[in-house]
């Protein structure tokens, strides 16, 4: 049973661009969660998603920041217009549905440079 | 008033010794908690969940007070491989959802 991927692993963009990060969460977990970590920082949360909907996305900035799980494929955090202040590690983490707090499995994360 | 607070560190302790990590969180409400490790440039992965009865996995030991809303993180005989950055976790206090993570404390085992 594979684990959390994240790809790409390494992202390197110039300000002003766009960085699209894509989670494929374990198989037959339905909720996916997005943390950043910036350098010497914690995990911050910042959406959680099931498939097709948004849950809680009280911790995405409110602009340039967008977030998405459709029904096929995989959950896709997008930062359009990125700035260096984006520089960070981008990880994803997934559970199962179920009725009580489970525990999220996270992914090897995507670690965006912005120049 | 953070969410989650933890001593950073770090904490250099020879192979062998017992080292004990504390964390405490601010919201009452907190069903679930959970330590993770955290290598260096490393996803975090989940080293036990944390019950109020106390639970213990080999040679770690996790305890829960929800009088003092302090959770506590004992390891014991430590190894090498043990180094890392430990990382206290709450969650928001509703099924499912968000986590809320402490900056973590870094430990240092030398041989």
């Amino acid at each position: 049973n594979a684990g959390v991927m994240q790809n790409p692993r390494h992202l390197v963009r110039r300000r002003g661009q766009e960085a699209r990060l894509r989670c494929s969460p374990m198989k037959g977990h339905s909720h996916v969660y997005w943390y950043r970590q910036l350098p010497e920082e914690g995990l911050k949360f910042m959406v959680y998603l099931q498939k097709e909907n948004i849950i809680d996305e009280s911790g995405m900035p409110k602009e340039r920041f967008s977030a998405e799980f459709p029904k096929e494929g995989p959950s896709i955090l997008r930062i359009q217009q990125v700035v260096r202040g984006d520089s960070a590690a981008y990880f994803c983490a997934s559970s199962p549905p179920a009725g009580f707090q489970e525990t999220q499995y996270f992914g090897p994360g995507t670690r965006l440079l912005v120049l | 008033r953070k969410e989650v607070e933890q001593d950073p560190g770090p904490f250099n302790v020879p192979e062998g010794a017992t080292v004990a990590f504390n964390c405490t969180y601010s919201n009452s409400a907190s069903q679930s908690f959970f330590w993770y490790r955290q290598d260096c440039r490393k996803e975090p992965k989940l080293l036990m969940s944390v019950y109020s009865s106390g639970n213990e996995d080999g040679r770690f030991t996790a305890q829960l007070n929800r009088a003092s809303q302090y959770i506590s993180l004992l390891i014991r005989d430590s190894k090498l491989s043990d180094s890392a950055t430990y990382l206290c976790v709450v969650d928001r206090g509703s099924t499912l959802g968000r986590l809320y993570f402490g900056r973590g404390t870094q430990l240092t085992v030398w041989p």
